[in-house]
């Protein structure tokens, strides 16, 4: 059992509109990462969420945002959504094992845009 | 990050050892390698991560060159289920580090 979980997990969309995705990391798991990963291709880092602020991002533009609640939820925003957003979206929380650093991901959301 | 390269593909036979090549030949004193793998249609999974001792754990064992300039993750009796794209990575280990995913290997497992 991941203990990550998104929704939802499929969505289809027009060009140009706006979507939400959601993501409810395990307890006590304060930060959160996502990632686009596009078919055929490795998870993209778009950025991360620590106690509510964002603490890294990758080489995404700010279309897409997110945000972090007080209970570790997440959201992640794109608007604008263009056809190359077309792609699978991971949810991942960071958790502290025995001297490591380990991600657990939620099993994504397929996004189409059309 | 350093950047990590790994072999396309491989296929393994069912009931042998699966043996998967990583080099990273820029990795850092402070960087850990990490190995992940995603099964058709879920997220990625941490299999075992290490800095220079060679590890092992239910899952599998992660061999480090002195040099550490490569490393080798090993399924031991591999099955069906571990049919997957493996990543490997490496990343200093801490928290506020992303992961930086490459192509992967594909591994597919025949029966």
């Amino acid at each position: 059992e991941t203990g990550v979980t998104q929704s939802p997990t499929h969505l289809i969309k027009t060009r140009g509109q706006q979507v939400t995705l959601r993501c409810s990391s395990q307890s006590g798991h304060n930060t959160v990462s996502w990632y686009q990963q596009a078919l055929g291709q490795g998870p993209q880092f778009i950025f991360q969420y620590y106690r509510e602020e964002e603490n890294g991002r990758g080489n995404f533009p700010p279309r897409f945002s997110g945000l972090q609640f007080p209970n570790y939820s997440s959201e992640l925003n794109v608007n604008a959504l263009e056809l190359d957003d077309s792609a699978l979206y991971l949810c991942a929380s960071c958790h502290r094992g025995q001297g490591y650093y380990g991600y657990t991901f939620g099993s994504g959301t397929r996004l189409t845009v059309v | 990050d350093a950047k990590t390269t790994q072999p396309p593909s491989m296929d393994c036979a069912e009931g042998r050892a699966a043996n998967l090549p990583c080099n990273h030949s820029t990795i850092s004193g402070n960087e850990y390698v990490y190995w992940y793998r995603q099964i058709h249609s879920q997220g990625p999974q941490y299999i075992i991560h290490g800095l220079k001792n060679n590890e092992t754990n239910e899952m599998a064992s992660l061999i480090i060159t002195e040099d550490r300039k490569s490393s080798t993750l090993i399924l031991p009796h591999a099955t069906l289920r571990d049919t997957a794209v493996y990543y490997c990575i490496v990343r200093p280990n801490a928290n506020d580090y992303k992961l930086s995913f490459g192509a992967g290997t594909t591994v597919t497992v025949r029966a």
